[in-house]
């Protein structure tokens, strides 16, 4: 069975930074592309980034670009999120999410881990 | 704002049908991109319900549908029941977008 486990959210002052961490289990963790989607307080899901297999590529949103880094490391079935300059508006659910083998639709989440950004 | 409209809510009668529409443009669903359909409880992980435009995964019984022609795309849930009340959000690819992700604002579905 596909797991999903996000850890490392919390309450973060303004401007500071945070690394989110996804433990995954049931699979070949390093044969798929992995993304993380956020979910503000009252609004839809947003796609943050993701990332390649073999960490070979990755991208992002343009409403995180330059402030967040994607990674991953397949020894230890692991996908990270750096989160640098936070702002309110990041303040979200943030979900690890699997990317189907042909093509970026997402079959398997995690619960979520939650970032408040706040003073 | 997302460029894969929904209407913000739909609702039912159990036992009733209810489509939620997804409206895209020549960069994603218009250019030929497959859309795929999330149901989201508060709370809980997103499932996926349709891929590639109609087909299910396993699980997922086939009172749901959905089907995609040019810019636009529907999910169909017949024989309505309570435990169908929850959000639904479309995603596609969108050929302009950095990362070309894209989900549409979600659709809120209350089971009268």
């Amino acid at each position: 069975e596909v797991q999903l486990v996000e850890s490392g959210g919390g309450l973060v002052q303004p401007g500071g930074s945070l690394r989110l961490s996804c433990a995954a289990s049931g699979f070949t963790f390093s044969t798929f592309w992995m993304s993380w989607v956020r979910q503000a307080p009252g609004k839809g899901l947003e796609w943050v980034a993701n990332i390649k297999g073999d960490g070979s590529e990755r991208h992002y949103a343009d409403s995180v670009k330059g402030r967040v880094t994607i990674s991953r490391d397949n020894a230890k079935n692991s996908l990270y999120l750096q989160i640098s300059s936070l702002r309110g508006e990041d303040t979200a659910l943030y979900y690890c999410a699997r990317e189907g083998i042909t093509d970026n639709f997402f079959d398997s989440w995690g619960r979520g881990t939650l970032v408040t950004v706040s003073s | 704002q997302s460029v894969l409209t929904q209407p913000p809510s739909v609702s039912g009668a159990p036992g009733q049908r209810v489509t939620i529409s997804c409206t895209g443009t020549s960069s994603n669903l218009g250019a030929g991109y497959d859309v795929h359909w999330y149901q989201h409880l508060p709370g809980t992980a997103p499932k996926l319900l349709i891929y590639h435009s109609t087909s299910r995964p396993s699980g997922i019984p086939d009172r749901i549908s959905a089907s995609k022609s040019g810019t636009s795309a529907s999910l169909a849930i017949t024989g309505l029941r309570a435990e169908d009340e929850a959000d639904y959000y479309c995603q596609s690819y969108d050929n302009t977008l950095s990362g070309s992700v894209l989900f549409g604002g979600g659709t809120k579905l209350t089971v009268l």
